[in-house]
């Protein structure tokens, strides 16, 4: 069973479109974080999100934790070819500081 | 910038061998976490450290895995007798308020 699901697992599009990415459990998290993974590197942390309704810009990407701090989504606007990678979502469920679990990922490759 | 650093980046194997990966986490950092990564496949969860002592591991993290923080500043993973299915990226990562910071992983490959 999958704890955090991410959707879509793969999305390829043009440059210029703008993409929503979503994570989404039936868990609490007490705060979820974005990574973005290049191949043979580690995730590198992108923004956390710790309130209910939270949302974030980084440039043109938007993240947003839900109300119910169940799901995330990360919006990308314009997206450009440096775009491309892999996107994880991560999770601290409420009361389990310590493990922090990992959904699949979105695999995006944006189209020059 | 404070990093959390891997060493070796990657490290080959005969089946049966014992391996260990080391990291040196955030300086000022309290949790320690060990992951892996096959390839294509996502980021598993193997066992967390505090306070000098496991608070958490996986199904994963059976009796052929151990951790140690030996010296208050390395933090090590050790794989007693790797099997074929270890093979992999191993990420470490250290915690101090939040967020999670990740080293660039040591890939295993076992022959």
């Amino acid at each position: 069973t999958q704890l955090l699901e991410q959707s879509p697992q793969f999305l390829s599009i043009q440059e210029g479109e703008n993409l929503t990415v979503y994570c989404n459990s039936s868990s609490v998290f007490s705060s979820l974080q974005w990574y973005r993974q290049e191949p043979g590197e580690g995730p590198v942390l992108l923004v956390t999100v710790v309130t209910g309704g939270e949302v974030k810009k980084l440039k043109r990407l938007t993240f947003q934790f839900g109300d119910a701090r169940k799901d995330s989504s990360l919006h990308i606007t314009a997206a450009q070819p440096g775009d491309t990678g892999l996107y994880l979502c991560a999770g601290v469920r409420m009361n389990r500081d310590d493990k922090i679990i990992f959904g699949k990922g979105t695999r995006l490759h944006i189209l020059p | 910038e404070p990093e959390v650093t891997q060493t070796p980046s990657h490290q080959v194997t005969q089946m049966g061998q014992e391996v260990i990966l080391r990291c040196v986490p955030i300086s000022n950092h309290l949790y320690f976490y060990w992951y892996r990564q096959i390839l294509g496949q996502k980021v598993e969860f193997l066992v967390s450290f505090y306070n000098n002592e496991i608070s958490e591991k996986s199904e994963i993290f059976d009796d052929q895995f151990s951790v140690e923080r030996p010296d208050g500043s390395n933090f090590t993973l050790k794989i007693r007798s790797t099997k074929l299915e270890d093979s992999a990226m191993y990420f470490c990562a250290s915690k101090g308020f939040g967020e999670l910071f990740f080293g660039e992983g040591s890939r295993l490959t076992v022959l």
